[in-house]
């Protein structure tokens, strides 16, 4: 069966500039994260989606980013006014259930680099 | 301080040997542990669930030390393909987010 499936899988833009992220979970999975990571780090939590509603979303980093789940299956991670920091690898996981033992499944995730 | 730590390594060791690597967590209301292993520009992926009374998968041995904070891996036998960045995971409850440590490298040489 189909993975998680995150696009684009690399996207390049201008500081200033407006982008959106596009995760489309493992169908039936009804958690949802998002996590950015960067060289030599491990992935920094930035959202928790638990069907349409955001169950912890104090990972967002400042009122730039936002990310939405509209019906409880596709997310979309926005982000305005990019900065050159926000260049990172952005990761998603499904989860089957929120269940705290419930592993995650990663997308390939998008490279975001700003210029 | 970070709420889950580890040391970043690299761990440079022949194959064959047996290695390990430890992490703390600094929320003592932590209910679930994990080790994910991410290789080289990939997506981390579950390499097994920790359990209270620590648990065995192959060559793989997880534990928990609630008391002192702290998680393990112990790599038996350790294999060339084992090269990878093996991350830490704890999570409090089912509503909070699950908190990844910076992981730690190892190298298995031949």
């Amino acid at each position: 069966g189909a993975g998680v499936s995150q696009t684009p899988s690399n996207k390049v833009t201008e500081k200033g500039k407006y982008v959106e992220l596009r995760c489309d979970p493992i169908s039936g999975h009804t958690a949802l994260y998002w996590y950015r990571q960067s060289l030599g780090q491990g992935p920094e939590f930035l959202i928790y989606f638990q069907g349409t509603g955001a169950a912890d979303d104090s990972g967002l980093p400042n009122d730039r980013f936002f990310a939405v789940r509209p019906e409880g299956s596709v997310s979309t991670l926005k982000i305005q006014r990019t900065e050159r920091g926000d260049s990172a690898v952005y990761l998603c996981a499904s989860s089957l259930t929120g269940d705290r033992n419930s592993p995650l499944h990663f997308g390939n995730g998008t490279r975001l680099t700003v210029t | 301080r970070k709420e889950v730590e580890q040391d970043p390594g690299p761990f440079n060791v022949p194959e064959g040997a047996t290695v390990a690597f430890n992490c703390t967590y600094s929320n003592s209301a932590s209910q679930s542990f994990f080790w994910y292993r991410q290789d080289c520009r990939k997506e981390p992926k579950l390499l097994m669930s920790v359990y209270s009374s620590g648990n065995e998968d192959g060559r793989f041995t997880a534990q928990l030390n609630r008391a002192s904070q702290y998680i393990s891996l112990l790599i038996r036998d350790s294999k060339l393909s084992d090269s990878a960045t093996y991350l830490c995971v704890v999570r409090r409850s089912s509503a909070s987010k699950i908190i990844f440590g910076s992981g730690t490298r190892l190298s298995i040489r031949p």
